[in-house]
């Protein structure tokens, strides 16, 4: 499985947009894409993934560039709940592959 | 749905002893994966199970089993504790569709070894 870069923090104001970036440049053709996010000492939570297209869902949306090699994951109005490490993670479709974790990065949202 | 459920939450252990831990998955998720959380190493992927069988496999000690039955419930075992298995161990349910195979994760247990 491809691995990712994330710059480790970021912060942003409460009801702001937080965009998290996300370097896949080795990304193969047949690998998603997916986001997950972990609050502390909690399992991590699944946010969103997609494969070449823009998606959109009631927690997030995702933005894959042309090229595939970076992706921006966007919380349209961020909450002091949405604090936490976000993992961008590439995942093939292949019945062997598995989710590789990084160190994510970690969002502070400041009142 | 009922999420992924994981037993027990947290437990406490010594050196040398060994533990099991359980969980249930989604209803109607076949594939079962189990992770080692700890400060240190972060997330990492211990194994597979789908349909009953070890489906991918991890870098870990033969000391670190797993299996799964056939109503896809999963356990995993860790003999000969030592302090270093200290960590949160978190189980994952997938369901492989068109879109994808997404993964959903349980809460955790958090395991002590003293």
């Amino acid at each position: 499985d491809a691995k990712t870069t994330q710059p480790p923090s970021m912060d942003c104001a409460e009801g702001r947009a937080a965009n998290l970036p996300c370097n896949h440049s080795t990304i193969s053709g047949n690998e998603y894409v997916y986001w997950y996010r972990q609050i502390h000492s909690q399992g991590p939570q699944y946010i969103i993934h997609g494969l070449k297209n823009n998606e959109t869902n009631e927690m997030a949306s995702l933005i894959i560039t042309e090229d595939r090699k970076s992706s921006t994951l966007i919380l349209p109005h961020a909450t002091l709940r949405d604090t936490a490490v976000y993992y961008c993670i590439v995942r093939s479709t292949g019945a062997n592959s598995k989710l590789t974790f990084g160190k994510g990065i970690t969002l502070s949202v400041r009142p | 749905k009922a999420g992924v459920t994981q037993t027990p939450r947290y437990l406490i252990k010594t050196r040398g002893q060994q533990v099991t831990l359980s969980c249930s998955p989604i209803s109607g998720h076949r594939s079962v994966s189990w992770y080692q959380q700890t400060p240190g190493q972060g997330l990492q992927f211990l194994f597979e199970y789908f349909s009953e069988t070890q489906r991918n496999k991890g870098n870990f000690p033969g000391r670190f089993s797993g299996r799964q039955f056939s109503n896809s419930r999963s356990e995993m075992n860790v003999s000969t504790l030592e302090l270093g298995d200290s960590a949160l161990y978190l189980c994952a349910s997938s369901l492989r569709t068109s879109g994808g195979e997404t993964q959903y994760f349980g809460p955790g247990t958090r395991l002590l070894v003293l």
